[in-house]
C-alpha cells in the first residue's frame, strides 16, 4: 500500500464552524506533513510531525491546529478560519523525515472558507 | 523571497520530442533537488531526484540536470508522450532539514 488517503475529498464551512481534516498511511512512514496550495501556486509546508512529535511549525496561525495520534494518522483541526484560508491542503509522509527524498502526497482535501 | 523559481508557466511540445523544464534556485545550502509531477485533483507525485554531489540522474524516460555552479537544473523528457501532460514541480532541501522548498510549477502539454 503505497497511498496517502485524505478525507474529505471536499470541505465548504463557515467562519465560525469548527471541522477536521483527516490524513492516514500505512507504509510505515515515520514523518508526516500538512501543506497549504493556492491556486497557481506551489505547495507551502505548515507542519511536520516527525515520529509523532511535532517538529516543525512554519508560524501558522493558531486557528489551525496539528494533531498526531499514531504514527498512521495526521488531523488538521480548523477553528474561525477566514475566507482567504480557502485553499487546497495537502498530507504528505515519508519514511523518517530525516532522510531526503520523496515525500508521497495524498489528493487533498479543497478547502472553502465561506 | 523565492527561493526556487521556474520561470517558465507552461510549455507546449510535440509528441515524440524533447521536453526541458527548467529550474532556479538561490539558497547554495540546498544539497538535494527533486521533480514531482501533479495531475489536476491529485496530490504531487515524485518523479526524479538528484544529491548535489551529482550532475545527472537518469530513469528511463527523465533526466535531471544539475549545474550547481550556475544555481541550475532541469529535468529532461524524452521521448515525450500525451501522459506526460501535467504540472511539473521542482522542490529543493537541506538535508535532514525535513522542509521542501518548491518551484512555482510550469504547466507541460504534450501534442499527438
Amino acid at each position: 500500500d503505497t497511498e496517502v488517503t485524505q478525507t474529505p475529498k471536499h470541505l465548504v464551512m463557515g467562519m465560525t464552524n469548527k471541522k477536521s481534516l483527516k490524513c492516514e498511511q500505512h507504509m510505515g512512514h515515520r514523518a508526516m506533513y500538512w501543506y497549504k496550495q493556492k491556486a497557481k501556486k506551489p505547495p507551502e509546508l505548515m507542519f511536520v510531525y516527525s515520529y509523532e512529535k511535532l517538529s516543525i511549525n512554519e508560524s501558522v496561525p493558531s486557528r489551525f491546529s496539528p494533531e498526531c495520534p499514531n504514527s498512521s494518522l495526521l488531523n488538521l483541526h480548523l477553528h474561525a478560519l477566514q475566507p482567504e484560508d480557502s485553499a487546497l491542503y495537502l498530507c504528505a509522509s515519508s519514511p523518517t523525515g530525516l532522510e531526503v527524498g520523496e515525500q508521497y502526497f495524498g489528493p487533498g482535501t479543497r478547502l472553502t472558507v465561506t | 523571497d523565492q527561493q526556487v523559481k521556474q520561470n517558465s508557466p507552461s510549455l507546449s511540445v510535440q509528441e515524440g520530442r524533447i521536453s526541458i523544464l527548467n529550474c532556479d534556485y538561490t539558497n547554495s545550502m540546498f544539497d538535494y533537488f527533486l521533480w514531482y509531477k501533479k495531475y489536476p485533483a491529485e496530490g504531487p507525485t515524485f518523479l526524479i531526484s538528484i544529491s548535489s554531489i551529482k550532475d545527472k540522474n537518469e530513469d528511463g524516460r527523465f533526466t535531471v540536470f544539475l549545474n550547481k555552479s550556475a544555481k541550475h537544473l532541469s529535468l529532461h523528457i524524452v521521448p515525450s508522450q500525451p501522459g506526460d501532460s501535467a504540472v511539473y514541480f521542482c522542490a529543493a532541501l537541506i538535508q535532514g532539514a525535513q522542509k521542501l522548498v518548491f518551484g512555482q510549477g510550469t504547466r507541460l502539454t504534450i501534442n499527438p
